[in-house]
Formats: structure tokens, sequence, C-alpha cells
């Protein structure tokens, strides 16, 4: 049980266009998703949370005007980047934690984004 | 500020013995997580300590000690396998995780 997808697995873009990531909880319902960006070599930082049904909040230093965050359902969250820039490419990682759990996060796959 | 310590990187043999540790200064805490995370790959839950103590499941063990802000993971048997990053995480009072840089270990034959 608690499995976290995410789709798609890498994709490549252009700058200046926009890429939308997918953040699914399979088999629970995810109250709060978290979104995560990880540059080679490092640790993951966290770019914001978000609750079902509200504004997610985000982290010192991240742009919510380019990283749009949908947190629209139990079972599903979008995490999408806007006028994508080279600086952007990195591996975007959500996870979500279910209503049960006050602490446990479960992980998706994790997406890399490429924008040439 | 909020701080998780952990080497940046350790070298071990199969079939050997490895202690990773991990210190924190954090705000709050309510428990201690440790990730493995292959390259390329997201991290998997290993172990999770709240209480101190050791905790055992398989190869790998956890220990935590909150007065000392502390806290290793143990991997016994090693494996080939068992080469990923391993990352020192604490949950701080809103149940936020609060990352360290990993662990890379690297096992040699």
């Amino acid at each position: 049980g608690a499995v976290v997808s995410q789709h798609p697995s890498w994709v490549i873009c252009k700058s200046g266009t926009s890429v939308k990531i997918e953040c699914r909880s399979l088999d629970f319902q995810a109250t709060t998703m978290f979104w995560y960006r990880q540059f080679p070599k490092q640790s993951l930082m966290l770019m914001a949370t978000s609750n079902e049904g509200s504004k997610a909040t985000y982290e010192q230093g991240v742009e919510k005007d380019k990283f749009l965050i949908n947190h629209a359902s139990l079972t599903l969250s979008t995490l999408t980047v806007t006028s994508a820039h080279p600086e952007d490419s990195s591996f975007y990682i959500c996870s979500a934690r279910s209503g049960t759990s006050d602490y446990e996060q479960y992980f998706g796959p994790g997406t890399r984004l490429t924008v040439t | 500020g909020q701080n998780i310590d952990q080497p940046t990187e350790m070298t071990a043999t199969e079939g050997a013995i490895v202690q990773i540790n991990c210190t924190y200064q954090t705000s709050g805490f309510n428990g201690l997580f440790w990730y493995q995370q292959h390259a390329g790959e997201a991290p998997t839950f290993l172990s999770y300590n709240v209480l101190d103590g050791l905790e055992e499941k398989g190869r790998f063990s956890s220990f935590l000690s909150r007065s000392k802000g502390y806290s290793y993971l143990l991997l016994k048997e090693l494996q080939m396998k068992d080469s990923a990053s391993y990352l020192c995480a604490v949950a701080d009072s809103n149940y936020q995780l609060i990352w360290g840089a990993g662990t890379k270990l690297i096992i040699k034959p």
C-alpha cells in the first residue's frame, strides 16, 4: 500500500514553455502533498506544501507565480513550471502524507525535467 | 537555525558493517527518519525513531539519542545493492521534514 505515482517520469522542454507534473496517491487519500526539487549531488529541497482544497504554502525563495501548485483532490496534486528556463532543470519529487499518519511521507518516483 | 549534519561520503566493504551518523539541531522534534536513495530515484523509507534507543529491522538498525541530538544508521552484512545515498531527516514541530544533505555510501567487493 501507500503508492505515489508521478507523471511524466522525464520531460524535455524548450525554454519559455510551461510543463505540468502530476502527482497521484494511488491507494490512499493524501491530505497533504509536498513538492521537492533535487539538484545533482544535493539533498532534497522542499519547494511547497499543499493541502487539499487550499492554497499551497511556498518555502522562502520559491516563486509561487513560477511554480504553480494545485491540490484539487485528495489523490492529485499538480506542479506547473511556467516559463521554464535551463536553470529549472532538476529532479522534481512529490510526496504525500495521509490523514492517518502524522509523520510518514510516501514519495513518488520523481520527474526529471530538462529545459533546453 | 535548523541544521542536519551527516558525512558526505563513506566507503565500506561487502559483508562488513557500517555506521552512518547524523546530528541535528531543529526547532521542535517529532521524530527522525532515515531514507535510502539510489541515483536517479526517489527516496525510500528505512526507519523512524521518536524515542531514545535502538530500532532493529533486518540488516538495518537505527539509533536515537534526543538529549544529544544524535542518530545513527547501522547497516550489517553489506551488499553491493546497498550502495546508495542515505538521507537523515527530522520532523520539526509542524511535522515538516528537515533534510540532511545525505551520505553517499560506496560498497567495494
